[in-house]
């Protein structure tokens, strides 16, 4: 399966300030990459599709200028958390489908966010 | 909207016992299935794939089935063992690639 690598684990940062999560496909190259949310003790949350060289397609209900995404490279995705938000607290993940759309997803280990 | 149950939320079994994992969703109109496996403060495993023309699929302990026509998946795990506690999850594609996820059925084998 697809390697999915995430970048930090984890964060804890300021009431106010931005914070930038890395999304790496590493052994496979992804034209599109999805963002997912996680309460605790909730379900996943899809939150955007990210597409390579293009604008990102937003769920609806998500703000897609609180939550920037760039999507560089074939192998590299980011997602930029503004103006952070102790209700921004969560944990988001990150996945690929290995061979097309409607193929297998392969996700990242996820990033915890803490806004304090 | 599209809703997806998992029953039970919990279970806890002795080591060896066979567990039973319910996925039901409410749109019969799916692409594929994915069951996945999450630890705590970790990221998804991807258990097994089931393609919309399949009803079955196997990987060593574990069989996941699929009967679109009623909106059910079930994840059978064989012989449990204690490094099977985890969180599991159930996914359908709907519209094509979106996985929507049910909020799992939490999983701990007893010694």
């Amino acid at each position: 399966g697809a390697v999915v690598s995430q970048h930090p684990s984890w964060v804890i940062c300021k009431s106010g300030t931005s914070v930038k999560i890395e999304c790496r496909s590493l052994d496979f190259q992804a034209t599109t990459m999805f963002w997912y949310r996680q309460f605790p003790k909730q379900s996943l949350m899809l939150m955007a599709t990210s597409n390579e060289g293009s604008k990102a397609t937003y769920e609806q209900g998500v703000e897609k200028d609180k939550f920037l995404i760039n999507h560089a490279s074939l192998t590299l995705s980011t997602l930029t958390v503004t103006s952070a938000h102790p209700e921004d607290s969560s944990f988001y993940i990150c996945s690929v489908h290995l061979g097309g759309l409607n193929t297998e997803a392969f996700f990242g280990q996820g990033t915890r966010l803490t806004v304090v | 909207k599209q809703e997806v149950t998992q029953i039970p939320a919990a279970l806890s079994v002795p080591e060896g016992e066979n567990l039973v994992l319910n996925c039901s969703f409410t749109d019969s109109a799916i692409y594929n299935l994915q069951w996945f496996r999450q630890d705590p403060g970790k990221g998804l495993t991807s258990l097994l794939l089931i393609q919309s023309s399949q009803r079955e699929q196997t990987s060593g302990r574990l069989n996941a089935s699929l009967d679109k026509s009623s909106g059910r998946s079930t994840l059978y795990i064989a012989a449990s063992q204690p490094g099977d506690s985890a969180t599991y999850l159930c996914a359908p594609y709907f519209n094509d690639y979106k996985l929507s996820f049910g909020a799992g059925t939490t999983v701990t084998v007893r010694a």
